[in-house]
């Protein structure tokens, strides 16, 4: 099975411009999670989802979206992206909510100028 | 506040022993795991430990002291291929995991 792909890969967006990072999975997951990653930073939480129709905030919900309309998609939505927001995007699904490992997307890297 | 605390960085030679402090204080207790990240790859799971103790899986094993806010790994037998970052992560009372920076381990021949 694939696990968690997502898309694009990379992307360079200029400033104010919107785009969609794509997310799936084919675990049947009911849990997923986007973080961004920066260097010298932990990895943090942006939005989560527990159950499919649910989402939730992350530590840094702030410029960003997200949607979950079935099991399988999560994307995540900059509505108007700014310098701040260039970084590795990573999603992330686990079985349910609770003490359960989370299985990670190759990510996708963003650079907004 | 909730902080987790590893060194930024490691040097280990090739066939040695290497241990990954990590410190926590965050608001309840989940569990901690601990993640390897190749550069420009995803995390992926190494172990999960609840309980005090030892968990040892191969080469690699967890320690967690949870009155003391600490857990280790201990890679043993070292091999190039564990250069990559070792990414420390407590799951809090709301069942999300806080992250630390993680500990580049770069080994020697």
């Amino acid at each position: 099975t694939a696990g968690i792909t997502q898309a694009p890969t990379s992307q360079i967006l200029a400033a104010g411009r919107s785009m969609t990072l794509r997310c799936t999975q084919d675990m049947r997951h009911n849990a997923m999670y986007w973080y961004r990653q920066d260097l010298g930073l932990g990895l943090r939480l942006i939005h989560y989802s527990n159950t499919a129709g649910t989402t939730g905030k992350g530590e840094v919900p702030d410029g960003y979206s997200v949607s979950r309309a079935n099991t399988d998609d999560f994307p995540l939505t900059l509505a108007s992206a700014v310098p701040s927001q260039t970084s590795v995007y990573f999603c992330a699904s686990s079985d349910g909510q609770g003490r359960d490992t989370q299985y990670f997307g190759p990510g996708t890297r963003l650079t907004v100028l | 506040g909730q902080n987790i605390d590893q060194p930024t960085e490691m040097t280990a030679t090739e066939g040695a022993i290497v241990q990954i402090n990590c410190t926590y204080q965050t608001s309840g207790f989940n569990g901690l795991f601990w993640y390897q990240q190749h550069a420009g790859e995803a995390p992926t799971f190494l172990s999960y430990n609840v309980l005090d103790g030892l968990e040892e899986k191969g080469r690699f094993s967890s320690f967690l002291s949870r009155s003391k806010g600490y857990s280790y790994l201990l890679l043993k037998e070292l091999q190039m291929k564990d250069s990559a970052s070792y990414l420390c992560a407590v799951m809090d009372s709301n069942y999300q995991l806080i992250w630390g920076a993680g500990t580049k381990l770069i080994i020697k021949p």
